[in-house]
């Protein structure tokens, strides 16, 4: 099956700091990555839509200026959680979708556990 | 907004027992339906996908079944194991959007 990468797997860091976590597609091409975050406990919720070459779609109250993506390429994605508080602290999980004939499906990440101090 | 619940929260059953977890969505124009796992602290880890078209999969132990029309899915684990224990993810797609997650039910086996 398709395969999904993310890097870092886990980061602590100290307040105000940003970081930026990457998705990668291993084996296939995706015009389209989800970005979502899981805090303990809860289950997982969209974050945004990131679409190669345009600009993401994110869902309602989630700040486009603090959670900054780019999809530069169709294997590639990133997150960058700016100027980072104690609240940040979450688990990141990316997906990316792969089209194969006339299904199209998601492929999830490892996760990206983060820790702001 | 679609919406899924799953139901009950948390489970708990001895070493042997056959048990139904179950999700149900507000909306039933789905694409597909997928049931994941996740371990504490990990990833997610697909167990079944059901295509809209579909009405139920299998894979050893478990079997996942859809009823579109009444917006509910089962799944369905046989003689369960303690290393059955895990948080159980009930997600539904729309076309052209991304999934959207259940709060989950948390499994514990005991042997």
């Amino acid at each position: 099956g398709a395969v999904v990468s993310q890097h870092p797997s886990r980061v602590i860091c100290k307040s105000g700091t940003s970081v930026k976590i990457e998705c990668r597609s291993l084996d296939f091409q995706a015009t389209t990555m989800f970005w979502y975050r899981q805090f303990p406990k809860q289950s997982l919720m969209l974050m945004a839509t990131s679409n190669e070459g345009s600009k993401a779609t994110y869902e309602q109250g989630v700040e486009k200026d603090k959670f900054l993506i780019n999809h530069a390429s169709l294997t590639l994605s990133t997150l960058t959680v700016t100027s980072a508080h104690p609240e940040d602290s979450s688990f990141y999980i990316c997906s990316a979708e792969d089209f194969n004939g006339d299904t199209d499906t998601q492929y999830f990440g490892p996760g990206t556990r983060l820790t702001v101090l | 907004k679609q919406e899924v619940t799953q139901i009950p929260a948390a489970l708990s059953v001895p070493e042997g027992e056959n048990l139904v977890l179950n999700c149900s969505f507000t909306d039933s124009a789905i694409y597909n339906l997928q049931w994941f796992r996740q371990d504490p602290g990990k990833g997610l880890t697909s167990l079944l996908l059901i295509q809209s078209s579909q009405r139920e999969q299998t894979s050893g132990r478990l079997n996942a079944s859809l009823d579109k029309s009444s917006g509910r899915s089962t799944l369905y684990i046989a003689a369960s194991q303690p290393g059955d224990s895990a948080t159980y993810l009930c997600a539904v797609r729309e076309a052209g959007t991304a999934l959207i997650f259940g709060k989950g039910t948390t499994l514990s086996v005991s042997s």
